[in-house]
Order: structure tokens, then C-alpha cells, then sequence
């Protein structure tokens, strides 16, 4: 199984910064990775596929860059709405595998 | 719009069985892949089984592989999960996953709310 490597597992920020979240695959997974937002008490939202498409409606200052073992997530100017858990997924091969989380909190 | 609603969760002895549906709308369901993914208390996510459009491969997480079965009713826009010998660790919350793709698993584009499953004695 393609194990996945998230951190960290929580940060504390402010308003207006600049966050980035970073994931390693335990092998070689291409483009085949996803980005999700979850707020309490709510289901999982597509924010990134694809390693770097935003998918439809998700605002701009988010953004993924990455390929191989190693990608990232950005927030380019944290918001009030987006203090959540972020998690990373696999596609490359089954089973399908998530990251362990981050969560963003507030500084 | 998307829409996807699960039933058939609840209280369950380990060792028992319980059948998770969902019923889809707002898009063509035999156009897409479906996932069961799930949620332990204050835990991650965990992808637990998939099928394709026309229920031709399915795919299974190691934990639940030969105790759950996932298979879809086109004609009813229905997805289901049978769950077998049950175990406490099974306890969670199981979310119904729209695939982005139809030909191939690709990105969870769609979610419901959730059914809760707690296995205990």
C-alpha cells in the first residue's frame, strides 16, 4: 500500500498568512494526488485534484504544486473560513490511501 | 446539484451485519465511480471500497477486504455497502464519495453527510 506522509500534523496561524502543507507519497504516485478541506461536524470538500487543478469554485489562494513523491499545498492569504483539517489523497493505486491530516488553527 | 443520502447505520454486535445505502441525485449516477469512505471518532479518513460505472471492478481496503461487498443499482441511482463480521474497529462514520471519473478512480467530488456505524456489545 502507497503510504502517505502529511505534516505537520497541526499549525497555528493568522489571518492573512501564508500556509503551506506538504505531503510525501512512500513511492512513486505522479500527478495522482488530492487535496481536501474538512470542517467540524461537516464532510470532506475537493479542493485540489489532479495535484494542481482547482476544482470548480474553490476560491484562487488555494494551490498545489507537486509530481513524484513530493507535493504541497498552499494557502496564499489565510481566511477566517478557512481554519480546518486538510488532508492529501492517493489515486496511483489501490487501496486508495489519505494523509494522516493537518489541522489549521487559529494563532 | 449533487445530492447523496446514506441510511442503514446504527448500533451493531461485533460479528454481526448491516447494509449502508445511498441514494444519489443531481447527476447522471451511471456516469461515475462511487466510494465508501469513512471516519472514525476524532480519526481520519479512510477510503473503504469502490465500484466503477458499471459495477465491473471493485476495489476494497485491506481491513475490510472478504467481510464487505459495495455494489450500485443504475436503474435506482443507489449505492450499497454490505458489511459482515463486524468488528469494533469498524465503528465510524461512513460517508457515500461521488468519483470525479468514470472509467478509473480519480477524486472524491461529491459527499454525503454520513452514517454512523458503532459496533459494540
Amino acid at each position: 500500500d502507497i503510504q502517505m506522509t502529511q505534516s505537520p500534523s497541526s499549525l497555528s496561524a493568522s489571518v492573512g498568512d501564508r500556509v503551506t502543507i506538504t505531503c510525501q507519497a512512500s513511492q512513486d504516485i505522479t500527478h495522482y494526488l488530492n487535496w481536501y478541506q474538512q470542517k467540524p461536524g461537516k464532510a470532506p470538500k475537493l479542493l485540489i485534484y489532479d495535484a494542481s487543478n482547482l476544482e470548480t469554485g474553490v476560491p484562487s489562494r488555494f494551490s498545489g504544486s507537486g509530481s513524484g513523491t513530493d507535493f504541497t499545498f498552499t494557502i496564499s492569504s489565510l481566511q477566517p473560513e478557512d481554519f480546518a483539517t486538510y488532508f492529501c489523497q492517493q489515486f496511483h493505486n489501490l487501496p486508495l490511501t489519505f494523509g494522516g491530516g493537518t489541522k489549521v488553527e487559529i494563532k | 446539484e449533487v445530492q447523496l443520502v446514506e441510511s442503514g447505520g446504527g448500533l451493531v454486535q461485533p460479528g454481526r451485519s448491516l447494509r449502508l445505502s445511498c441514494a444519489a441525485s443531481g447527476f447522471p449516477f451511471d456516469d461515475y465511480a462511487m466510494h465508501w469512505v469513512r471516519q472514525a471518532p476524532g480519526k481520519g479518513l479512510e477510503w473503504v471500497s469502490g465500484i466503477s460505472w458499471n459495477s465491473g471492478s471493485t476495489g476494497f481496503a485491506d481491513s475490510v477486504k472478504g467481510r464487505f461487498t459495495i455494489s450500485r443499482d443504475n436503474a435506482d441511482n443507489s449505492l450499497y455497502l454490505q458489511m459482515n463480521s463486524l468488528r469494533p474497529e469498524d465503528t465510524a462514520l461512513y460517508y457515500c464519495v461521488k468519483d470525479g471519473n468514470k472509467y478509473r478512480y480519480g477524486h472524491f467530488d461529491g459527499w454525503g453527510q454520513g452514517a454512523l456505524v458503532i459496533v459494540s456489545s
